[in-house]
């Protein structure tokens, strides 16, 4: 069965640190890979996806389907992406997101 | 523009009683529709979605039922509340490449 693992349950760092949000996926098939972000008191909303290959404030994911993951990483946290992270899969022909149990960063100044 | 809009915001209920949150979509016309819940360590959990009126798809076997009575309009009921059913429950509108979360519904059963 399709399945996101996020290994992370907190992660935190000061200001200024490299971030890397941890995602692997099981799927046999060629997926379509996403990142939504939830910041405090605001709706979960989509951060980035895989096949649009952008960056967004200052946040890269690459697919790498040898090791089945889609790690978030940026080169240095601000306060302000403290925030609750999760990553979700898509696959053909169906009609759903599955997303993992999501990872917590916290930014600490 | 397109809006979700869920209510109540915040509800305490009692074991045993019954539950129905609502949630309903402006500006787009037949959107796929989902219902999920977000619980402490646990992540963001598919409960059911819908891609028409009266299709409704369950993705976890419990006592909460959904049910699409309008094309822009997705409810949540139970018959009957566990404490287990606490928790804060999100409608989403949108495809499975991009989806738009409501505000969201924090349920606490007592």
């Amino acid at each position: 069965a399709q399945r996101v693992t996020q290994p992370e349950k907190l992660l935190s760092v000061f200001k200024g640190a490299p971030v890397e949000l941890k995602c692997n996926y099981s799927y046999s098939g060629s997926p379509e890979l996403f990142w939504y972000v939830q910041y405090s008191r605001q709706r979960l909303q989509l951060l980035l996806r895989h096949i649009s290959r952008e960056s967004i404030k200052g946040f890269t994911a690459d697919l790498n389907k040898g090791e089945t993951s889609f790690h978030l990483k940026k080169p240095f946290a601000q306060e302000e992406d403290s925030a609750m992270y999760y990553c979700a899969l898509s696959f053909y022909n169906t009609d759903k997101l599955i997303f993992g149990t999501g990872t917590r960063l916290q930014v600490f100044p | 523009s397109q809006t979700i809009h869920q209510w109540p915001a915040t509800l305490v209920q009692p074991v045993g009683s019954p539950l129905s949150l609502e949630c309903t979509v402006e500006g787009t016309s037949n959107p796929n529709l989902y219902w999920y819940r977000q619980a402490a360590g646990r992540g963001l959990q598919l409960l059911f979605y819908s891609v028409g009126i009266g299709q409704i798809s369950s993705e976890v076997p419990q006592n909460l039922s959904a049910s699409r009575p309008q094309d822009r309009q997705f409810i949540l009921s139970s018959k009957k509340l566990l404490l287990s059913d606490s928790g804060f429950y999100l409608c989403a509108w949108g495809t499975p490449y991009e989806q738009y979360f409501g505000p969201g519904t924090r349920l606490t059963v007592t």
